[in-house]
C-alpha cells in the first residue's frame, strides 16, 4: 500500500464547469476525510466518511459540493458550477477508527478556476 | 476565537541553528489530542507527532523535540541543528471531543532554512 492517493494532482477549469476529484485511502482505513486548503492557511474540514456513511459535513460545504464513498473504499468530491473562490488545494486523509489515530494525507488536488 | 494559534507566520534561520515553533491552543475538553504536521513544497501533509492531553511527557525524535505544557496550553516544536530539508510549512492541530475529534488547524509557520 502506497498511502493515500489523489487524482488528479492539478486541475484547471473554467468558471461554471463541474469538476470531480478522486481519493483512494489506505485500504484498511475505514475513515476518510476531505479538507480544503487555501494559500497561507491551514486545512479546513469539509466532510468525513466512516465506511460508506457520510457522518459529518461542514457548513463550508455548499450545495454545489457533494462527496460520495459508494463502497466504503475510494471517495469522490464533486464541485458543480465552479466559482473562482473554489480555487484551493483539496486534501484527502484517511485513518483507522479511534479518536486518537493519526491521519494520513494524500498529496492533494490543486484546483484553479479561471 | 482562534483555537490553535501559531503566532509565527514565518521564521528564517541559517542551517545548523536551533529553531522553536510555537503553538498555543484553546479547549475546554479534558480529553484532546495535539498534532504537528509538516507540509513541504510538494504539498503533502506529513504526520510528525500526536500527543494526548494526559501525557505531558516531552518527546524527542532525532533532531525533533516537542514540549507540551498544559499550564500554558502550549505544544511547542523544536528542531535542533536545522537542515535545509527542514524548510516547509509546519502546522499544529487540535482534536477535541466537542468538535467530534475533527482536526482544528493553526495557520501554519513557514520555516526557511538558509544554507
Amino acid at each position: 500500500d502506497t498511502g493515500v492517493s489523489q487524482d488528479p494532482r492539478h486541475k484547471i477549469t473554467k468558471r461554471g464547469q463541474n469538476v470531480t476529484f478522486r481519493c483512494d485511502p489506505i485500504s484498511e482505513h475505514n475513515r476518510l476525510y476531505w479538507y480544503r486548503q487555501t494559500l497561507g492557511q491551514g486545512p479546513e474540514f469539509l466532510t468525513y466518511f466512516q465506511n460508506e456513511a457520510q457522518l459529518e459535513k461542514s457548513r463550508l460545504l455548499s450545495d454545489r459540493f457533494s462527496a460520495e464513498r459508494p463502497k466504503g473504499s475510494f471517495s469522490t468530491l464533486e464541485i458543480q458550477r465552479t466559482e473562482q473562490g473554489d480555487s484551493a488545494m483539496y486534501l484527502c486523509a484517511s485513518s483507522l477508527p479511534g479518536k486518537q489515530q493519526g491521519y494520513t494525507f494524500g498529496s492533494g488536488t490543486r484546483l484553479t478556476v479561471v | 476565537a482562534q483555537k490553535v494559534t501559531q503566532a509565527q507566520t514565518e521564521i528564517s534561520v541559517v542551517e545548523k541553528e536551533d529553531v522553536t515553533l510555537d503553538c498555543v491552543y484553546e479547549t475546554r475538553d479534558t480529553t484532546y489530542y495535539l498534532f504537528w504536521y509538516k507540509q513541504p513544497p510538494s504539498g503533502e501533509l506529513v504526520f510528525l507527532i500526536r500527543r494526548n492531553s494526559f501525557d505531558e511527557q516531552n518527546e524527542i525524535s532525532g533532531r525533533y523535540s516537542w514540549n507540551f505544557q498544559k499550564s500554558t496550553s502550549s505544544f511547542n516544536f523544536t528542531i535542533t541543528a536545522s537542515q535545509v530539508v527542514d524548510s516547509a510549512v509546519y502546522f499544529c492541530a487540535l482534536s477535541e471531543a466537542r468538535s467530534n475529534y475533527q482536526l482544528i488547524w493553526g495557520a501554519g509557520t513557514k520555516l526557511i532554512i538558509k544554507p
